[in-house]
Protein backbone atom coordinates (compact mmCIF):
# COMPACT_ATOMS: atom_id res chain seq x y z
CA UNK A 1 0.00 0.00 0.00
CA UNK A 2 1.25 3.75 -0.92
CA UNK A 3 2.51 5.76 2.20
CA UNK A 4 1.65 9.49 2.33
CA UNK A 5 2.95 10.65 -0.96
CA UNK A 6 4.06 14.48 -1.81
CA UNK A 7 4.92 16.84 -4.66
CA UNK A 8 7.62 18.18 -5.39
CA UNK A 9 10.19 16.78 -3.25
CA UNK A 10 12.05 20.41 -3.65
CA UNK A 11 10.93 23.42 -4.95
CA UNK A 12 13.35 26.43 -5.86
CA UNK A 13 11.14 29.73 -6.61
CA UNK A 14 11.69 33.47 -5.93
CA UNK A 15 9.96 36.00 -4.18
CA UNK A 16 6.69 36.99 -5.20
CA UNK A 17 6.02 33.67 -6.77
CA UNK A 18 3.14 31.54 -6.48
CA UNK A 19 4.05 27.99 -5.49
CA UNK A 20 1.47 24.77 -4.87
CA UNK A 21 2.23 21.72 -3.24
CA UNK A 22 0.68 18.45 -3.36
CA UNK A 23 -0.28 16.09 -1.14
CA UNK A 24 -1.82 12.23 -1.77
CA UNK A 25 -2.81 11.00 1.88
CA UNK A 26 -3.14 6.88 2.41
CA UNK A 27 -6.12 5.83 0.74
CA UNK A 28 -8.98 6.01 3.24
CA UNK A 29 -7.55 7.96 5.09
CA UNK A 30 -10.47 10.66 5.97
CA UNK A 31 -7.53 13.20 7.89
CA UNK A 32 -5.16 14.57 6.99
CA UNK A 33 -2.95 17.62 8.14
CA UNK A 34 -0.19 19.98 6.99
CA UNK A 35 2.68 21.04 9.02
CA UNK A 36 6.00 22.77 8.62
CA UNK A 37 9.78 23.32 9.76
CA UNK A 38 11.53 26.72 9.04
CA UNK A 39 15.16 26.45 9.48
CA UNK A 40 16.46 25.68 13.04
CA UNK A 41 12.84 25.42 14.07
CA UNK A 42 10.13 22.59 15.35
CA UNK A 43 7.77 21.44 13.16
CA UNK A 44 4.31 23.57 13.41
CA UNK A 45 1.09 22.45 12.39
CA UNK A 46 -0.76 24.08 10.07
CA UNK A 47 -4.11 22.84 9.65
CA UNK A 48 -6.23 19.51 9.65
CA UNK A 49 -9.06 18.34 6.90
CA UNK A 50 -11.59 16.17 7.91
CA UNK A 51 -12.51 14.88 4.37
CA UNK A 52 -12.92 18.40 2.36
CA UNK A 53 -13.60 20.47 5.57
CA UNK A 54 -11.32 22.04 7.15
CA UNK A 55 -11.45 21.16 10.81
CA UNK A 56 -8.81 23.32 12.25
CA UNK A 57 -6.54 25.79 10.52
CA UNK A 58 -5.52 27.53 13.82
CA UNK A 59 -1.62 27.62 12.60
CA UNK A 60 -1.94 28.99 9.31
CA UNK A 61 0.47 31.81 8.95
CA UNK A 62 -1.32 34.31 7.42
CA UNK A 63 -3.91 34.68 4.29
CA UNK A 64 -0.31 34.13 1.70
CA UNK A 65 -1.17 30.41 2.30
CA UNK A 66 -4.74 28.94 0.90
CA UNK A 67 -5.11 24.56 1.39
CA UNK A 68 -7.63 22.76 -0.29
CA UNK A 69 -8.97 19.39 -0.40
CA UNK A 70 -11.40 18.98 -2.73
CA UNK A 71 -13.27 15.36 -2.86
CA UNK A 72 -11.48 15.00 -0.42
CA UNK A 73 -8.70 12.92 -1.88
CA UNK A 74 -5.32 14.70 -1.88
CA UNK A 75 -4.83 18.64 -0.89
CA UNK A 76 -2.76 21.04 -2.12
CA UNK A 77 -1.00 23.90 0.04
CA UNK A 78 -0.66 27.49 -2.24
CA UNK A 79 1.78 29.76 -1.18
CA UNK A 80 0.72 33.00 -2.76
CA UNK A 81 3.21 35.36 -3.37
CA UNK A 82 5.64 33.47 -1.75
CA UNK A 83 7.88 35.29 1.15
CA UNK A 84 12.05 34.68 1.99
CA UNK A 85 10.30 33.29 5.75
CA UNK A 86 8.31 30.97 4.03
CA UNK A 87 11.32 28.80 2.86
CA UNK A 88 11.38 25.18 4.74
CA UNK A 89 9.76 21.68 4.75
CA UNK A 90 6.07 21.28 4.34
CA UNK A 91 4.71 17.65 5.87
CA UNK A 92 1.88 16.37 5.09
CA UNK A 93 0.26 13.56 7.10
CA UNK A 94 -2.90 11.23 7.00
CA UNK A 95 -4.77 9.13 9.43
CA UNK A 96 -7.88 7.10 9.25
CA UNK A 97 -9.40 7.52 12.48
CA UNK A 98 -9.91 10.17 14.66
CA UNK A 99 -9.55 10.59 18.01
CA UNK A 100 -6.30 10.95 20.64
CA UNK A 101 -4.49 8.73 19.54
CA UNK A 102 -5.04 8.42 16.10
CA UNK A 103 -1.80 7.55 14.74
CA UNK A 104 -0.65 10.04 11.59
CA UNK A 105 1.56 9.10 8.65
CA UNK A 106 3.58 11.60 7.41
CA UNK A 107 4.83 12.13 3.61
CA UNK A 108 8.54 12.94 2.82
CA UNK A 109 8.26 16.03 2.84
CA UNK A 110 8.59 19.33 0.72
CA UNK A 111 11.38 21.59 0.73
CA UNK A 112 10.88 24.87 -0.61
CA UNK A 113 12.82 27.48 -1.08
CA UNK A 114 12.25 31.13 -1.68
CA UNK A 115 14.64 32.68 -2.89
CA UNK B 1 3.58 28.68 26.25
CA UNK B 2 3.10 24.64 25.74
CA UNK B 3 6.67 23.55 24.98
CA UNK B 4 8.85 20.63 24.07
CA UNK B 5 11.93 20.44 25.20
CA UNK B 6 14.63 17.77 24.09
CA UNK B 7 18.18 17.24 25.26
CA UNK B 8 20.87 16.60 23.93
CA UNK B 9 20.63 18.18 20.31
CA UNK B 10 22.67 15.56 19.19
CA UNK B 11 24.83 12.70 20.28
CA UNK B 12 27.35 10.58 18.58
CA UNK B 13 27.57 6.68 19.93
CA UNK B 14 29.03 3.54 19.07
CA UNK B 15 27.55 0.87 17.48
CA UNK B 16 25.93 -1.43 20.02
CA UNK B 17 25.90 0.80 22.51
CA UNK B 18 22.51 2.08 24.82
CA UNK B 19 21.34 5.44 24.93
CA UNK B 20 18.50 7.07 26.41
CA UNK B 21 17.22 10.71 25.31
CA UNK B 22 15.18 12.93 27.10
CA UNK B 23 12.23 15.23 26.49
CA UNK B 24 10.51 17.73 28.99
CA UNK B 25 7.21 19.10 28.02
CA UNK B 26 5.19 22.26 30.02
CA UNK B 27 2.16 21.26 27.96
CA UNK B 28 -0.62 21.24 30.13
CA UNK B 29 -3.50 19.16 30.24
CA UNK B 30 -2.14 16.64 27.25
CA UNK B 31 -3.27 13.86 25.83
CA UNK B 32 -0.75 12.00 25.07
CA UNK B 33 3.46 11.88 24.23
CA UNK B 34 4.97 10.40 21.48
CA UNK B 35 8.10 10.15 19.61
CA UNK B 36 8.92 9.53 16.17
CA UNK B 37 12.25 9.18 14.31
CA UNK B 38 12.78 10.74 11.14
CA UNK B 39 15.64 9.50 8.66
CA UNK B 40 17.62 12.52 7.06
CA UNK B 41 15.17 13.76 3.87
CA UNK B 42 11.98 11.76 4.95
CA UNK B 43 9.40 12.14 6.77
CA UNK B 44 8.54 11.13 10.79
CA UNK B 45 7.72 7.56 11.54
CA UNK B 46 6.22 6.72 14.73
CA UNK B 47 7.37 4.65 17.28
CA UNK B 48 5.66 5.12 20.56
CA UNK B 49 2.22 6.62 21.70
CA UNK B 50 1.59 7.35 25.21
CA UNK B 51 -1.24 8.11 27.08
CA UNK B 52 -0.78 10.38 30.16
CA UNK B 53 -1.61 6.84 32.21
CA UNK B 54 0.66 5.04 31.02
CA UNK B 55 4.99 4.36 32.56
CA UNK B 56 6.35 2.90 29.86
CA UNK B 57 5.95 1.52 26.60
CA UNK B 58 8.78 -0.69 24.09
CA UNK B 59 8.98 -0.89 20.26
CA UNK B 60 11.55 -3.40 19.65
CA UNK B 61 14.59 -1.64 20.54
CA UNK B 62 13.16 1.03 21.47
CA UNK B 63 11.69 1.82 24.91
CA UNK B 64 9.81 4.72 25.86
CA UNK B 65 9.03 6.28 29.65
CA UNK B 66 6.87 8.40 30.84
CA UNK B 67 6.11 10.46 33.99
CA UNK B 68 3.24 12.84 33.98
CA UNK B 69 4.05 14.33 37.27
CA UNK B 70 7.61 15.64 36.81
CA UNK B 71 6.19 15.94 32.74
CA UNK B 72 9.35 14.09 31.45
CA UNK B 73 9.61 11.38 29.14
CA UNK B 74 12.99 9.34 27.76
CA UNK B 75 13.41 7.02 25.20
CA UNK B 76 16.32 4.57 25.36
CA UNK B 77 17.69 2.43 22.65
CA UNK B 78 18.92 -0.66 22.96
CA UNK B 79 21.87 -2.00 21.12
CA UNK B 80 22.23 0.49 18.67
CA UNK B 81 22.81 -0.11 15.19
CA UNK B 82 23.15 1.90 12.33
CA UNK B 83 20.31 2.40 11.04
CA UNK B 84 18.88 4.11 13.85
CA UNK B 85 20.83 7.49 13.00
CA UNK B 86 17.94 9.76 12.68
CA UNK B 87 16.64 12.64 14.37
CA UNK B 88 14.18 11.40 17.32
CA UNK B 89 11.56 13.94 17.96
CA UNK B 90 9.32 14.27 20.98
CA UNK B 91 5.67 15.36 20.41
CA UNK B 92 3.09 16.07 22.49
CA UNK B 93 -0.38 16.53 21.97
CA UNK B 94 -3.15 18.79 23.50
CA UNK B 95 -5.81 17.53 25.58
CA UNK B 96 -9.32 17.85 23.26
CA UNK B 97 -11.40 18.84 25.58
CA UNK B 98 -9.77 21.76 26.85
CA UNK B 99 -9.44 22.92 23.11
CA UNK B 100 -6.93 21.09 21.84
CA UNK B 101 -7.50 19.46 18.40
CA UNK B 102 -6.68 16.24 16.81
CA UNK B 103 -3.73 17.29 14.75
CA UNK B 104 -2.48 20.21 16.65
CA UNK B 105 0.53 18.57 17.60
CA UNK B 106 3.65 20.35 19.53
CA UNK B 107 6.82 19.09 18.43
CA UNK B 108 10.25 19.49 19.98
CA UNK B 109 13.15 20.25 18.08
CA UNK B 110 14.83 16.70 18.47
CA UNK B 111 18.05 15.04 18.76
CA UNK B 112 20.21 13.77 16.22
CA UNK B 113 21.61 10.58 17.28
CA UNK B 114 24.57 9.68 15.26
CA UNK B 115 25.55 5.92 15.36
CA UNK B 116 29.28 5.13 14.51
CA UNK B 117 30.53 1.55 13.82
Amino acid sequence: EAGVTQFPSHSVIEKGQTVTLRCDPISGHDNLYWYRRVMGKEIKFLLHFVKESKQDESGMPNNRFLAERTGGTYSTLKVQPAELEDSGVYFCASSQVEGVLAEAFFGQGTRLTVV
Amino acid sequence: KNQVEQSPQSLIILEGKNCTLQCNYTVSPFSNLRWYKQDTGRGPVSLTIMTFSENTKSNGRYTATLDADTKQSSLHITASQLSDSASYICVVSPNLHYGGSQGNLIFGKGTKLSVKP
